[in-house]
């Protein structure tokens, strides 16, 4: 099965500083990318890469940056956090088609202060 | 605007009973379409996809699609109380590589 892990586990931040999700794939995917799960919302696309050196904007993108510097690795950055961005960050990876599926990791969750 | 709506928001069922659940697009440009299921302090893990017009059944699930009307359905027979959960309606665009969810939908079997 697919694997993607994500840390930390838990995070709290302090408004105005800054934050970096770690995400790690080991299914050779070329697509990653980062939600945040809000009760009422659902999951929320944030941004997401085609592959190494890439990254994309999703529907939600602002307050947050992302790097994919490699196959494998993608992370979410908040420059400056604030208490909105208090949320539970999936990141996921996948294949390049529209029919292909998900993998999710266990989710990261944050509190900003 | 969420173009992914999912119904009900929450939904209880004995044990051994039929849960149901409703996902309705509002883009035409939607043609793949998957079931996610996220157990409480996990991730999503996907359950079923369905890509054509008709019925498409994987032991007790059983999905839906019409897409002409753009509904997509999902019933679990004989439901067991690990099938609570919330659960996710997602879909994507045929030249799409990521994919919309909908808000979901939470599933209590009670025994």
């Amino acid at each position: 099965e697919a694997a993607v892990t994500q840390s930390p586990r838990n995070k709290v931040a302090v408004t105005g500083g800054k934050v970096t999700l770690s995400c790690n794939q080991t299914n050779n995917h070329n697509n990653m990318y980062w939600y945040r799960q809000d009760t009422g919302h659902g999951l929320r696309l944030i941004h997401y890469s085609y592959g190494a050196g890439s990254t994309e904007k999703g529907d939600i993108p602002d307050g947050y940056k992302a790097s994919r510097p490699s196959q494998e690795n993608f992370s979410l950055i908040l420059e400056l956090a604030t208490p909105s961005q208090t949320s539970v960050y999936f990141c996921a990876s996948g294949g390049t088609g529209g029919q292909d599926t998900q993998y999710f990791g266990p989710g990261t969750r944050l509190l900003v202060l | 605007q969420q173009k992914v709506q999912q119904s009900p928001e929450s939904l209880s069922v004995p044990e051994g009973g039929m849960a149901s659940f409703n996902c309705t697009s509002s883009d035409r440009n939607f043609q793949y379409f998957w079931w996610y299921r996220q157990h409480s302090g996990e991730g999503p893990k996907a359950l079923m996809s369905i890509f054509s017009d008709g019925d498409k059944k994987e032991g007790r699930f059983t999905a839906h699609l019409n897409k002409a009307s753009l509904h997509v359905s999902l019933h679990i027979r004989d439901s067991q109380p690990s099938d609570s959960a919330l659960y996710f309606c997602a879909a994507s665009e045929n030249s799409g590589t990521y994919q919309r969810f909908g808000t979901g939908t939470k599933l209590q079997v009670v025994p």
